[in-house]
């Protein structure tokens, strides 16, 4: 089976400033690696995601993750953050093929002017 | 093309009462999953449809709680009858194959 843990319930940043959300998963099995957002009032948004191949992934809105095997880490970053970022942000696992996703309590990211 | 459409957005039910969520998936996915979330939790796997069939129900929590997929469309939800513990919000979401999930909102279903 597989576990993740975002050790960051909550993570407070000014407007601009770098950011990186933290995200440690376990598992015996290759995984394939994901982060998700949730906005206000909305659904889950895959954001990015790792499958194989280059462990840094690039996603939508500036975002980017790095896997890290050897950590068993998928830190995701951003460099400058915007007001419009403010979300919950959710790490996710999947044994490699299958989509059975175990997910991270989630991050919940507020950008502060 | 459209979403993944879940309805009632909200639903605030009594303890004992009967409720029913439904799951619109993308057109022409053939595999659906419901997700639930309990407050300050993880998001949490319930089950999983191949067309109508269940290929994995192994999250469901008890047997208070029934899905269907008749024909291979859309999807409901059944609990009967609530519990307070059942409070949270339900995700469904439904991909073509072994791709990435496309989430809907939700369904935020209190229990008092």
């Amino acid at each position: 089976a597989q576990s993740v843990t975002q050790l960051d319930s909550q993570v407070p940043v000014f407007e601009e400033a770098p950011v990186e959300l933290r995200c440690n998963y376990s598992s015996s099995v290759s995984v394939y690696l994901f982060w998700y957002v949730q906005y206000p009032n909305q659904g889950l948004q895959l954001l990015l995601k790792y499958l194989s191949g280059s462990t840094l992934v690039k996603g939508i809105n500036g975002f980017e993750a790095e896997f890290n095997k050897s950590q068993t880490s998928f830190h995701l970053r951003k460099p400058s953050v915007h007001i419009s970022d403010t979300a919950e942000y959710f790490c996710a696992v999947t044994r490699a093929r299958r989509n059975k996703l175990t997910f991270g309590t989630g991050t919940q990211l507020k950008v502060e002017l | 093309e459209a979403g993944v459409t879940q309805f009632p957005s909200h639903s605030v039910i009594e303890k004992g009462q009967t409720v029913t969520l439904r799951c619109d998936p993308i057109s022409g996915h053939d595999n659906l999953y419901w997700y639930r979330r309990v407050m300050g939790k993880e998001i949490k796997f319930l089950l999983h449809f191949v067309k109508e069939s269940k290929q994995d129900e192994s999250g469901m929590p008890n047997n208070r709680f029934l899905a269907e997929r008749t024909g291979g469309t859309y999807s409901t939800l059944k609990v009967q009858p609530a519990e307070l513990e059942d409070s949270g919000v339900y995700f469904c979401a439904s991909s073509p194959n072994n791709s990435p999930l496309h989430f809907g909102n939700g369904t935020r279903l209190t229990v008092t």
